[in-house]
């Protein structure tokens, strides 16, 4: 089945060491999100590509960036995680077009140490 | 600029009875509208949409949803609750201008009893 695949589901890391998320998907979409969700509140967006085209939101910390390879890949990268980074990060995708709903992966659960 | 409101941020119901979950929204054209499950420690799941056409839209797992312009709201609905409905549950509405971009409500957690 086609989907929006995120390694790890559970990933640890120590205060201050940089941390990579990983997103694939098989659907072909031409944009992919990145959520922060922390203790089911609204997720919340960081940045989303439109193809190669890079939309950073404006209160996006710096610490948090992204690249995408291509267009079934996605990596958000934290460069310096705090305690106050612990979430739940969702990567999610949709096909341009002003009906079309996001499809979201089962995210990553982010601890910090 | 585009939002949603989810006004409970709970809602209890017992199994086999009506459910509804509310949503209310604020959009400057045309509105369209998402509802999302969310089960614990899984992605959002999509359920609906209203994009044009008929008030009443049906959707995934027996949902339902209703479309209001004059009282600009987008409940969820179902005619009668399973106890796997117990969820977390988001409305959401795409921004008008930046048709790629969406805009969640705080989320309602369903509870449904047995």
């Amino acid at each position: 089945d086609a989907m929006v695949i995120q390694n790890p589901r559970y990933q640890v890391t120590q205060f201050g060491k940089p941390v990579t998320l990983s997103c694939s998907q098989t659907l072909n979409h031409n944009v992919m999100y990145w959520y922060q969700q922390k203790s089911s509140q609204a997720p919340k967006l960081l940045f989303h590509y439109y193809d190669k085209d890079f939309n950073n939101e404006a209160d996006t910390p710096d610490n948090f960036q992204s690249r995408r390879p291509n267009t079934s890949f996605c990596f958000l990268d934290i460069r310096s995680p705090g305690l106050g980074d612990a979430a739940m990060y969702l990567c999610a995708t949709s096909k341009q077009g002003d009906s079309q709903p996001q499809h979201f992966g089962d995210g990553t659960r982010l601890s910090i140490l | 600029a585009q939002s949603v409101a989810q006004p409970e941020d709970q809602v209890n119901v017992a199994e086999g009875n009506p459910l509804t979950v509310k949503c209310t929204y604020s959009v400057s054209g045309n509105p369209y509208l998402f509802w999302y499950v969310q089960y614990p420690n899984r992605g959002l799941q999509f359920l609906l949409k209203y994009i044009t056409g008929d008030n009443l839209v049906k959707g995934s797992y027996g949902f339902e949803a209703e479309f209001n312009k004059s009282q600009t709201s987008f409940h969820l609905k179902k005619p009668s609750a399973l106890v796997s409905d117990s969820a977390l549950y988001f409305c959401a509405v795409r921004d008008d201008s930046n048709f790629n971009k969406f805009y969640f409500g705080s989320g309602t957690k369903l509870n449904v009893k047995p």
